[in-house]
């Protein structure tokens, strides 16, 4: 059974970098999988942000692209996100997801919350 | 604004049957699988359908998807109070080379 973890600052200042990692257990993230990260706005709906893939190809949403930076360390099991030159608009739940093979996730972490704010 | 459109809430009663509707275009649901999530208050998203159809192990028979077109339909039957969530679509949009969710649809049973 897979599982992932997140992990990272619970506060970012404006302007800084939200940096997050996805730790995977239960399964190799070298397999031919892609991993993907997800977030959540208070009270708001899904919002894809990327996908990465076992050796370091991504995708990313294109509102976002410019900041975003997703890569994987097969040595940790993990990937990672740096979302840079963040606002307040980025304060969200953010979780990581497995791709389960047609653009459907089929385990996700419980979620982290991370805030912006000074 | 979502690419995918949903209903913002729906609502039955326990025992009865609902349908939650996803709309798109022909370059994410024309073009892409569907699949559905369910949102329980304060838990991760769990994957309820793949594929436009498919259940994972674990989901009852309950729950059903189907696609026509650009559009998708997620059906809930014999409704339980503990189905109260919200459901999300997703799929792939060739057009952006990016996943897209629908806005959700809050499921209340009366």
């Amino acid at each position: 059974q897979v599982q992932l973890q997140e992990s990272g600052p619970g506060l970012v200042k404006p302007s800084g970098t939200l940096p997050l990692t996805c730790t995977v257990s239960g399964g190799s993230i070298n397999s031919r999988n892609w991993w993907t990260w997800v977030r959540q706005p208070p009270g708001k709906g899904l919002e894809w942000i990327g996908e990465v893939s076992h050796s370091g190809s991504t995708n990313y949403n294109p509102s976002l692209k410019s900041r975003v930076t997703l890569s994987v360390d097969k040595s940790k099991n993990q990937f990672s996100l740096n979302l840079r030159s963040v606002t307040a608009a980025d304060t969200a739940v953010y979780y990581c997801a497995k791709n389960g093979g047609n653009s459907d996730f089929d385990y996700w972490g419980q979620g982290t919350l991370v805030s912006v704010s000074s | 604004q979502s690419v995918l459109t949903q209903p913002p809430s729906v609502s039955a009663a326990p025992g009865q049957k609902v349908t939650i509707s996803c709309s798109g275009s022909n370059s994410n649901i024309g073009n892409n699988y569907v699949s559905w999530y369910q949102q329980l208050p304060g838990t991760a998203p769990k994957l309820l359908i793949y594929e436009n159809n498919k259940r994972p192990s674990g989901i009852p028979d309950r729950f059903s998807g189907s696609k026509s077109g650009t559009s998708a339909t997620l059906g809930i039957t014999g409704l339980q109070t503990g189905d109260e969530a919200d459901y999300y679509c997703g799929t792939w949009d060739s057009s952006l080379s990016a996943g897209v969710f629908g806005g959700g649809t809050k499921l209340t049973v009366l």
